[in-house]
C-alpha cells in the first residue's frame, strides 16, 4: 500500500456519460497530480494541485476538470465521455514539488463503451 | 519542452544476470531530476531510483544503479542479479527544477521480462 488511495479501481460507463475519480493523497502530502496512461499516448500529465490551488495544467481536455478540497483529497471529473477516454488514470502525491519523486496510487481503470 | 526517449520497447534477461535499460532525454536546462519508475502487472507505479543532475555521482539503490551521462543526456538503469520480481514495465522520467513545471515527463517505457 503506497498510502495514496484511488477509487474506484475499475469503472465501466457509456459514451456521453460523466464520471468522478477520487484520490486521497498520502498523509502529509500537499501536492496531487493526475496522469492518464493509455496504450498509444503513454503517461500524460493532466493537472497539478498544491494545497487546494491549481498549479499547472498539462494535456487536459476541456471536458475534464479537477479540484482539490480542504482535506486535500482530489477529484477528477470526466464528462461527455468518448471511447478514446478509456485509459488508466493515476493520481500521485508529494510533500511539496516532487523533488524526491511522487507516490502513485494504484490507478482507476476507465472503460468507455 | 522536454522529451524522454526509451528506445527499447522490450528487453529480456536470464534470472541472476545483469541488464541495462536505456533512456535519453532532451532539455535545455542545466539542473533537473531524473527518475526510474517500475510498473509491475499490478499497475502500481513504484519509484526505483532518483538522480539529481547537479550530482556527478551515479545513484545506487541495492541492485539498481544508474549511469548518468549529463553531456550525452543519457540516463540508463542497470539491474544486477535480476530476479523474477523485477519483471515489469520500466519508465524513465524527467522533472524540471523550475517550480512552475513540477510535472514528470515520462518515456514510453521498456517491458522487461525475466527468464527463469
Amino acid at each position: 500500500d503506497s498510502g495514496v488511495t484511488q477509487t474506484p479501481k475499475h469503472l465501466i460507463t457509456a459514451t456521453g456519460q460523466r464520471v468522478t475519480l477520487r484520490c486521497s493523497p498520502r498523509s502529509g502530502d500537499l501536492s496531487v497530480y493526475w496522469y492518464q496512461q493509455s496504450l498509444d499516448q503513454g503517461l500524460q500529465f493532466l493537472i497539478h494541485y498544491y494545497n487546494g490551488e491549481e498549479r499547472a495544467k498539462g494535456n487536459i481536455l476541456e471536458r475534464f476538470s479537477a479540484q482539490q478540497f480542504p482535506d486535500l483529497h482530489s477529484e477528477l471529473n470526466l464528462s461527455s465521455l468518448e471511447l478514446g477516454d478509456s485509459a488508466l488514470y493515476f493520481c500521485a502525491s508529494s510533500v511539496g514539488g516532487g523533488h524526491y519523486g511522487y507516490t502513485f496510487g494504484s490507478g482507476t481503470r476507465l472503460t468507455v463503451v | 519542452a522536454q522529451t524522454v526517449t526509451q528506445s527499447q520497447p522490450e528487453m529480456s534477461v536470464q534470472e541472476a544476470e545483469t541488464v541495462t535499460l536505456s533512456c535519453t532525454y532532451d532539455t535545455s536546462e542545466s539542473d533537473y531530476y531524473l527518475f526510474w519508475y517500475k510498473q509491475p502487472p499490478s499497475r502500481q507505479m513504484i519509484l526505483v531510483i532518483r538522480q539529481e543532475a547537479y550530482k556527478q555521482q551515479n545513484a545506487t539503490e541495492n541492485r539498481f544503479s544508474v549511469n548518468f551521462q549529463k553531456a550525452a543526456k543519457s540516463f540508463s538503469l542497470k539491474i544486477s542479479d535480476s530476479q523474477l520480481g523485477d519483471a515489469a514495465m520500466y519508465f524513465c522520467a524527467y522533472r524540471s527544477l523550475w517550480e512552475g513545471a513540477q510535472k514528470l515527463v515520462f518515456g514510453q517505457g521498456t517491458r522487461l521480462t525475466i527468464n527463469p
